[in-house]
């Protein structure tokens, strides 16, 4: 069975700091990993995922995130918060077969503070 | 582009009505997802489907049922609600690209209260 855990309710920031969201997975073989943002009364949007390759992925928003294998880990992160980053962030897992079927975490609120 | 767009966007319901909840997608995406959404549970997925006339169940499917007749559409039904299933619900959409594992792209939702 795969499972993600996000070990933090809520992450606060101050704006122009550096922040990190973090993630670990567990799940057989090779994970397919995502991150995806929720602004509120609003759908999930897709932020970046990584599939295989280079561990750090770049996405939207200047968002980026490192898959780490040894520690099944695959943290948010982003150089300089924005009060506009503020929201509900998801990771996500799924692995080769799945149908495209992923397990999300309970999602990170983030707060970045003017 | 409209997207994934979902009807209704809200209901309240009395324990025992029945009502389905619509998601349409214009991206000919083949897969599609049903999720529901309570606080400090994540999202679940509940049913979905990999093309047109198949559904499969996904972590929590009892008391719903779904239908995908056409591609672009995909049907949750609640037959007898109950107030467990107050919740905000989820469609998704995703497409077969490769081997690849692509994004879903998400309906805005529906907020659904079972009095």
């Amino acid at each position: 069975a795969q499972s993600v855990a996000q070990p933090e309710d809520q992450v606060n920031v101050a704006e122009g700091n550096p922040l990190t969201v973090k993630c670990t997975y567990s799940v057989s073989g090779n994970p397919y990993l995502f991150w995806y943002v929720q602004y509120p009364n609003r759908g999930l949007q897709f932020l970046l995922k990584y599939i295989t390759g280079d561990n750090l992925v770049k996405g939207s928003y200047g968002f980026e995130a490192e898959f780490n294998k040894s520690q099944t880990s695959f943290h948010l992160k982003k150089p300089s918060a924005l009060v506009s980053d503020s929201a509900l962030y998801f990771c996500a897992v799924s692995y080769p077969g799945g149908y495209q079927k992923v397990t999300f975490g309970t999602g990170t609120k983030l707060q970045v503070i003017p | 582009n409209a997207g994934v767009t979902q009807t209704p966007k809200f209901r309240v319901l009395k324990t025992g009505q029945s009502m389905t909840l619509l998601c349409a997608q214009d991206m000919n995406h083949e897969y599609m997802y049903w999720y529901r959404q309570d606080p400090g549970m994540g999202l679940r997925l509940i049913h979905y489907s990999v093309g047109e006339g198949t559904t499969a169940k996904g972590e929590v499917p009892d008391g719903y049922n779904v239908s995908r007749l056409k591609k672009q559409n995909f049907l949750l039904g609640l037959e007898s609600a109950a107030p467990s299933q107050t919740s905000v619900y989820f469609c998704a959409s995703s497409y077969l690209l490769g081997q690849g594992y692509n994004e879903q792209f998400f309906g805005p939702g529906t907020r659904l209260t079972v009095l």
